[in-house]
């Protein structure tokens, strides 16, 4: 139980254009998403956290113009990445969160490998 | 200011020797205590947690960790490693209804 995927596995997409990552729970609801980017050898951070049917909330330096969340449903949250240059290439992670209060428990993930060329 | 510390960037030991893997916290309220792996490319799978109770903790494929609130440690250990724990390793710490605060990661390598 609890698996969360990600789709697409890995893109490549040419500078200036948007790419969409999708993240799903499978077999539970997830009142909450979180997704996180990881650059090569270092460890995850935290982009945004969103909650179904709100606005999701940005950790401090992220952009939220260049990284549209929208967390339509229990099972389904995404991520945009608009106008994308070299430098958003990097690896994005998401995971999901059951219920609020229940041991803050994380399911994550496979991730997905983005190539902005 | 809450923060996790992972102090050992890289750590090689022998297949079966024993290993220890260390994260120290620092955390206002009541700690949630997690140890995740990551294989290259691929996203983070959960070793073991810590919620309350036992401050030994046991995991999958044979990964231990013991909470040690006067240290505001979470160390995790193996018996005997085998090769294919060789990876990343994450320790995170989160609060109820908080996110998490992820250390920086060891990576182990394992020599045959």
């Amino acid at each position: 139980g609890a698996v969360v995927s990600q789709h697409p596995s890995w893109v490549i997409c040419k500078s200036g254009t948007s790419v969409k990552i999708e993240c799903r729970s499978l077999d539970f609801q997830a009142t909450t998403m979180f997704w996180y980017r990881q650059f090569p050898k270092q460890s995850l951070m935290l982009m945004a956290t969103s909650n179904e049917g709100s606005k999701a909330t940005y950790e401090q330096g992220v952009e939220k113009d260049k990284f549209l969340i929208n967390h339509a449903s229990l099972t389904l949250s995404t991520l945009t990445v608009t106008s994308a240059h070299p430098e958003d290439s990097s690896f994005y992670i998401c995971s999901a969160r059951a219920s609020p209060g229940t041991g803050t428990e994380q399911y994550f993930g496979p991730g997905t490998r983005l190539t902005v060329t | 200011a809450q923060s996790v510390t992972q102090p050992d960037i890289h750590i090689t030991v022998s297949e079966g020797a024993s290993l220890e893997l260390r994260c120290n916290y620092s955390y206002g309220a009541t700690p949630y205590l997690f140890w995740y792996v990551q294989s290259p490319g691929q996203g983070l799978q959960l070793l073991l947690k810590y919620f309350s109770g036992d401050t030994l903790v046991q995991g999958i494929k044979g990964f231990e960790a013991e909470f040690k609130r006067s240290q505001s440690s979470f160390n995790l250990r193996k018996p005997s490693v085998h090769w294919s724990d060789a990876a990343e390793y994450f320790c995170a710490v989160g609060g109820l209804y908080s996110t998490f605060i992820f250390g920086s990661g060891t990576r182990l390598s394992v020599k045959p």
